[in-house]
């Protein structure tokens, strides 16, 4: 298995500009979770899916941040209209939730706001 | 909600020496706290975890131990050496109605020096 799949890896656009941020999880995973890495903040949970229904969005900074999953098999988190301040480092994780609870993540995507 | 401190925030020991972060979590129903390590740039990677019903848990030159009375569990790494030089993350997972909650400590820069 290639284990979780973000695209893209680097993304630079313009404050106002609409960002999607993609994830692929490992085939199999049940539960997939979005995370955001700042210095400042460390890694902050944002929101998490069982079975494709999101179970907890309270990391969600603002209405700007959405995220879906429409199947089993892919998830994204859009940031409408992008700010500055969201510029760091959008991880994915997936994990088995039938098997033992260790969460693999993704590469991750380095956003930068301009 | 669940929080988890940990501590210290950078440490620096010479090459051979062991080295311990320490972590404690504030919801007594947490029962699942795995260590993840972060080399810069890359992504975070589980090292080791430990689950509530084991005080210890072994695995070459790591070690967690887990004080579920005082709510707090520790990395342990003996014989250090340059590559275990990255950034260590812990953090505390509790089963809620809906699904598990995953709360990661700051993380703690460890540096080891030739």
């Amino acid at each position: 298995d290639a284990g979780v799949i973000q695209s893209p890896r680097h993304e630079v656009t313009e404050m106002g500009q609409e960002v999607t941020l993609r994830c692929k999880p490992i085939s199999g995973h049940n539960s997939l979770f979005w995370y955001r890495q700042t210095m400042m903040r460390g890694l902050e949970l944002l929101i998490y899916f069982n079975n494709n229904v999101p179970i907890d969005d309270s990391g969600m900074p603002e209405d700007r941040f959405s995220a879906k999953m429409p199947n089993a098999s892919f998830s994204t988190l859009k940031i409408q209209p992008s700010e500055p301040r969201d510029s760091a480092v959008y991880f994915c994780a997936s994990r088995d939730r039938r098997a033992k609870n260790i969460q693999y993540f993704g590469a991750g995507t380095r956003l930068s706001v301009l | 909600g669940e929080n988890v401190e940990q501590h210290p925030s950078t440490l620096s020991v010479q090459e051979g020496d062991s080295a311990v972060i320490k972590c404690t979590y504030s919801d007594s129903a947490s029962n699942y706290f795995p260590w993840y390590k972060q080399e810069l740039g890359k992504r975070p990677q589980l090292i080791i975890d430990i689950r509530s019903n084991v005080g210890e848990k072994k695995d070459q030159r790591i070690a967690v131990t887990l004080n579920k009375t005082a709510k707090h569990f520790s990395l342990h790494i003996t014989e250090t050496q340059p590559e275990d030089s990255a950034v260590y993350f812990c953090a505390a997972s509790t089963w809620g109605n809906y699904g598990q909650n995953f709360v990661f400590g700051p993380g703690t820069r460890l540096s080891v020096l030739p």
